[in-house]
């Protein structure tokens, strides 16, 4: 079945640094659609930004993420981290089976710490 | 703006005992889901729906049940809670319709079984 990796558990930055959060995927599926969603403490997760299209960059928020399916690969980045990234990171797959579930498969989540 | 609430915010339960988590939404979305977040783990589907009446089992449905009896309510429903089902839950709301796939989720709920 479909699968989703997020290598790093935890990511520890100084405010200024970039950013980068890594996420590879896994599906049989050529036309996977890949998530990030973030989840900031006493909030609800909430998407981040998208993408279905091969070596398309997609930005928001400052954040920006380039879906390469040669690699399965959608990693995070931004340029310089601050404070207020301080958060928990999903990368999600999209359910592509067919049966139109609209069901998204996690990775285990990668927490991001941005220290002063 | 999308709006997914969940009741209760916390609950403490027994071992044994039946707990209904109830999720609302007020976006009108077809589809209905219900998570746990555990640390190492990450969002795990318990259960979804499709709409008004139908309940699908997610990638975790063992000690849960859901029920869907409108547009707007999805509950899980922990028939026998065990310790192990102490985790945060979280509803989420979507529409697969138009590609879009994005998931609007409530607050969670933070359920402790002793």
């Amino acid at each position: 079945g479909d699968s989703v990796t997020q290598k790093e558990g935890l990511v520890t930055l100084t405010e200024g640094l970039p950013v980068m959060l890594n996420c590879t995927y896994q599906t049989i599926y050529s036309n996977a659609f890949l998530f990030w969603y973030v989840h900031y403490l006493n909030e609800s997760p909430r998407l981040l930004l998208k993408s279905s299209t091969d070596n398309k960059r997609t930005e928001h928020q400052g954040f920006h993420a380039t879906l390469h399916k040669s690699s399965s690969s959608f990693h995070l980045q931004k340029s310089s981290a601050q404070l207020s990234d301080s958060a928990l990171y999903y990368c999600a797959l999209s359910d592509f089976s067919g049966a139109n579930t609209g069901k998204l498969t996690f990775g285990h989540g990668t927490i991001l710490r941005v220290h002063p | 703006e999308a709006a997914v609430t969940q009741s209760p915010r916390n609950k403490v339960a027994v071992t044994g005992g039946k707990v209904t988590l109830s999720c609302n939404q007020t976006n009108n979305h077809n589809n209905m889901y219900w998570y746990r977040q555990d640390t190492g783990h990450g969002l795990r589907l318990i259960h979804y729906s499709y709409g008004a009446g139908s309940t699908e089992k997610g990638d975790i449905p063992d000690g849960y049940k859901a029920s869907r009896p409108s547009q707007e309510n999805f509950s899980l429903i922990l028939e026998l809670a065990t310790p192990s089902q102490t985790s945060v839950y979280f509803c989420a709301s979507g529409d697969a319709g138009g590609g879009s796939y994005e998931q609007y989720f409530g607050p969670g709920t933070r359920l402790t079984v002793l």
